[in-house]
């Protein structure tokens, strides 16, 4: 089983739609949380932490489940900009390991 | 403010030779980690590199090695260069002091083609 695991989609989604990406992990150990985009041919960027409160900004919402662990990011409003491959990152605790999810591809349509 | 910069930016070999890939943080930050992104695939962390020490390293032969120098730059060697070795390798650096919470910047990556 993958530390951490990402449902590879493609989503395709019309512009406008509302869509939730999850992601889960394995290691209990487990103390940060964040969402990067990756555009085609790009490297990633962050896009935003995860905190057990949740978080937005904008059209994003981020969300911890550390019972469950799982982390999701919610995008409403979709823009044509926002198609992008979306890359969930664990840090272990004490930093010494970063893993990232194999990311979900995210396609907007006009 | 200069962001993290790598080179080469490709970077062709045929198997069994050597490749140096080249890495400059952004200025301040101590922290250096090496991904590699083969087609279709998410990154795979390689190595992470603080003051220069080796912190961490992940599931990759000894024959992937690096190191860090005094000025936080860092370089990654692959030796005896395999076909599966193509792939993007991606340079990310963030300030240490924030222990885990540190947000990585990345570099536009060097594209490795082993032929």
């Amino acid at each position: 089983r993958k530390e951490v695991e990402q449902d590879p989609g493609p989503f395709n989604v019309p512009e406008g739609a509302t869509v939730a990406f999850n992601c889960t992990y394995s290691n209990s150990a487990s103390q940060s949380f964040f969402w990067y985009r990756q555009d085609c041919r790009k490297e990633p960027k962050l896009l935003m932490s995860v905190y057990s409160s949740g978080n937005e900004d904008g059209r994003f919402t981020a969300q911890l489940n550390r019972a469950s662990q799982y982390i999701s990011l919610l995008i409403r409003d979709s823009k044509l900009s926002d198609s992008a491959t979306y890359l969930c990152v664990v840090i272990i605790t004490g930093g010494f390991k970063t893993i990232f999810g194999a990311g979900t591809r995210l396609f907007v349509k006009a | 403010e200069a962001g993290v910069t790598q080179s080469p930016t490709h970077l062709i070999k045929t198997r069994g030779q050597q490749a140096t890939l080249r890495c400059s943080p952004i200025s301040g930050h101590t922290s250096v980690y090496w991904y590699q992104q083969a087609l279709g695939l998410g990154l795979q962390f390689l190595l992470w590199y603080d003051e220069g020490e080796e912190r961490n390293r992940g599931n990759f032969p000894p024959r992937f090695s690096g190191r860090q120098f005094p000025n936080y730059s860092s370089e990654l060697n692959v030796n005896a260069l395999e076909l599966e070795d193509s792939a993007l390798y991606l340079c990310a650096s963030s300030l240490r002091g924030s222990g885990a919470y540190n947000e990585q910047f990345f570099g536009p990556g060097t594209r490795l083609t082993v032929l």
